[in-house]
């Protein structure tokens, strides 16, 4: 099975930089991903790492190190809008050559004016 | 886009009731999934199918079954409700080969 360990808030400001962090267990890896979760909406997907290193879209990257089994979202420039709950997420193999989406609980992210 | 309809939205059901939320998806994806939603617990697999008519328990399957006749519809079955079935629920599919999980926008279950 998955384990994955996020924290559960973390508060800026307007304008900062901000990292969330994501260490996993797991039985097998198949990438690591980060989902969006506005108050009383669905989680939408921002980034996917599959190798190590960082993957850039816009003013969201995503680090991954497997050695370390370990990744981050990183989030720059932050804004008001970006107010909301991150998972990180792996897969695991199940049955008939699919994969299942582990969770982890989630971080809120608070930004402050 | 993918667009996964979960069917209600907000319902109220009494304890004991029989409870179904649908969920359809228009991308031909292979693999459907219902997730349970909580605070401070995440997300938590029910269930999930990765074909039409297969099945298989996630985590916390304890008071659900599912149905898949058709391959874009994923139903959730509360057979006989329980307070501690309120929740927010979610259906979500996954194409395969693919790295992206969609979501519908929920369904917010009380059971009073």
């Amino acid at each position: 099975g998955q384990s994955l360990e996020q924290p559960s808030e973390v508060t800026a400001v307007e304008g900062a930089i901000v990292q969330i962090n994501c260490t996993y267990q797991t039985s097998g890896f198949y990438g690591l991903s980060w989902y969006q979760q506005h108050d009383g909406g669905a989680p939408t997907f921002l980034s996917y790492n599959a190798l190590d290193g960082l993957e850039e879209t816009g003013r969201f990257s995503s680090f991954l190190s497997r050695s370390d089994s370990y990744g981050y979202l990183l989030l720059q420039e932050l804004q008001m809008k970006d107010s909301a709950s991150y998972f990180c997420a792996v897969r695991d193999p199940a049955s008939g050559g699919s994969y299942i989406p582990t969770f982890g609980r989630g971080t809120s992210l608070i930004v402050h004016p | 886009d993918v667009k996964v309809t979960q069917s209600s939205r907000y319902l109220v059901k009494r304890t004991g009731e029989k409870v179904f939320l649908e969920c359809v998806q228009d991308m031909d994806h292979e693999n459907m999934f219902w997730y349970r939603q909580d605070p401070g617990l995440g997300l938590r697999l029910i269930y999930f199918s990765y074909d039409v008519k297969m099945k298989e328990k996630g985590d916390i399957p304890e008071g659900y079954s599912v149905s898949r006749e058709k391959k874009e519809r994923f139903s959730l079955i509360l057979e006989s409700a329980s307070t501690n079935q309120t929740s927010m629920y979610l259906c979500a599919t996954h194409p395969e080969p693919g790295n992206t999980i969609y979501f519908g926008e929920g369904s917010w279950l009380t059971v009073v």
